[in-house]
């Protein structure tokens, strides 16, 4: 079954510093791969995803990702950091069978002044 | 407003009783999810469906059932609630059997079983 392993469940970074979420991913073949955010309170909203078009995929709020099938990941990016990038980021993969995708534990993202 | 909308936000139940969470969305969406969100498992499918009158079990069904008689809700159901049962609950919908649509979620139903 496909899965993804999200590195860090909490990742501190001050303002202006660049934020990096790590996203590894199992699959036999190549997959499709998302990233979502969770602000408090909230349901998910989608940042990104990967579909084959093309390695480097850009998101809203100024992230990108890259998927790198040499490394089986799918980091998710973004330059500097601000207050508002402060949420949950969640890492997901779609299944072989069927339309479901599969979430990562979560990575808490803080922002600090 | 249009979108996904579940209801209840807030819900506290007893061990035993019979719960029952809403989802509506207003995009005539074929396909419609289930997660439960607790700390240290992210999220986690319980139930899917396809289409009107279509579901199939996702990683967590126990406990709970679903229907959907319209293509718009999509509820779920907890028979017997348990403590274990105590978590935050997302509807999402996506526009086909394709996921490079991606889902759209709901706000969220916080769940506590007492």
């Amino acid at each position: 079954a496909q899965s993804v392993t999200q590195l860090g469940s909490h990742v501190s970074v001050s303002e202006g510093a660049l934020v990096l979420l790590r996203c590894n991913y199992s699959s036999s073949v190549p997959p499709y791969l998302f990233w979502y955010v969770q602000y408090p309170n909230q349901g998910l909203q989608l940042l990104l995803k990967y579909t084959s078009a093309a390695t480097l995929v850009k998101g809203i709020n100024g992230f990108e990702a890259e998927f790198k099938k040499s490394e089986t990941s799918f980091h998710l990016t973004k330059p500097s950091a601000h207050m508002s990038d402060a949420a949950e980021y969640f890492c997901a993969v779609v299944q072989t069978s069927g339309s479901r995708l599969t979430f990562g534990e979560g990575t808490q993202l803080t922002v600090n002044p | 407003d249009a979108g996904i909308t579940q209801s209840p936000r807030y819900k506290i139940t007893e061990t035993g009783r019979q719960v029952t969470l809403m989802c509506h969305q207003t995009w005539s969406h074929s396909y419609m999810f289930w997660y439960r969100q607790d700390l240290g498992h992210g999220l986690r499918l319980i139930y899917y469906s396809a289409a009107a009158d279509i579901t199939d079990k996702g990683e967590v069904p126990d406990g709970y059932v679903v229907s959907r008689s319209k293509t718009e809700n999509f509820p779920l159901t907890l028979e017997s609630a348990t403590r274990s049962q105590t978590s935050v609950y997302f509807c999402a919908s996506s526009e086909s059997g394709e996921t490079n649509y991606g889902y759209t979620f709901g706000s969220g139903t916080r769940l506590t079983v007492v």
